[in-house]
């Protein structure tokens, strides 16, 4: 089963908006990671937060985590077109052996 | 570096064959995992490896094979192909501190089984 569901699914926002993409999880986490996966390629590593922190910054993206509510939230300010990609939030299991992935957030922004 | 390389990009199997999907990384990690990749459920992990010799069991491992006999390769193997197998198949590494959490991903490859 899976440990982190996204919310919502799809997103659709003109150039210039902030988009915020939701991650729940189920059981108790070391850290929380967000990918990116562009059209037909693999992923690629976004931002970590470890359970220890509750917001974390890189560049445009912000990475909130609620360990009481057991959820997670990323934001992408000043969106671009080239921000369209589906984004995935991810869990480690069994000392960071399994990563365990939501089913994805699909983001679109239009130009 | 060329990170993590996977081969081939496209592979299309009758049911019952069989084939071995390729990867390999130069960043001399020691993990190194398998996941397929189908619409709607994210990623799902199929085996992973802690080092050469060692090898262990994901959530979906039936109807594949894994051996690590080299840090650098870890190879897939579909030992008689069935649709369901139909997917898009994504290999990863991670560094070897306790701390390095982040994948790396391959490009993938994208399995049909008719």
């Amino acid at each position: 089963s899976q440990q982190g569901e996204e919310d919502p699914q799809a997103l659709s926002i003109q150039e210039g908006e902030n988009a915020t993409m939701n991650c729940s999880y189920k059981t108790s986490i070391n850290n929380l990671q967000w990918y990116r996966q562009n059209s037909g390629r693999g992923l690629v590593h976004l931002i970590l937060i470890r359970s220890n922190e509750r917001e974390k910054h890189s560049g445009r993206l912000r990475v909130t985590l609620d360990t009481s509510k057991k959820s997670s939230s990323l934001l992408i300010t000043a969106s671009r077109a080239a921000d369209t990609a589906s984004y995935f939030c991810a869990t480690p299991m069994e000392y960071g052996n399994k990563l365990v992935f939501g089913a994805g957030t699909i983001l679109r922004v239009k130009s | 570096n060329a990170g993590v390389t996977q081969t081939p990009k496209f592979q299309v199997l009758k049911t019952g064959q069989s084939m071995t999907l390729q990867c390999a990384q130069d960043m001399n990690h020691e993990y190194m995992s398998w996941y397929r990749q189908d619409p709607g459920m994210g990623l799902r992990l199929i085996h992973y490896s802690v080092g050469a010799g060692i090898t262990d069991q994901g959530e979906v491992p039936n109807g594949y094979n894994v051996s690590r006999s080299t840090t650098e390769d870890f190879p897939l193997r579909l030992l008689s192909a069935a649709p369901s197998q139909t997917s898009v198949y994504f290999c990863a590494s991670r560094g070897n501190r306790v701390s390095s959490y982040e994948q790396y991903f391959g490009p993938g490859t994208r399995l049909t089984v008719t």
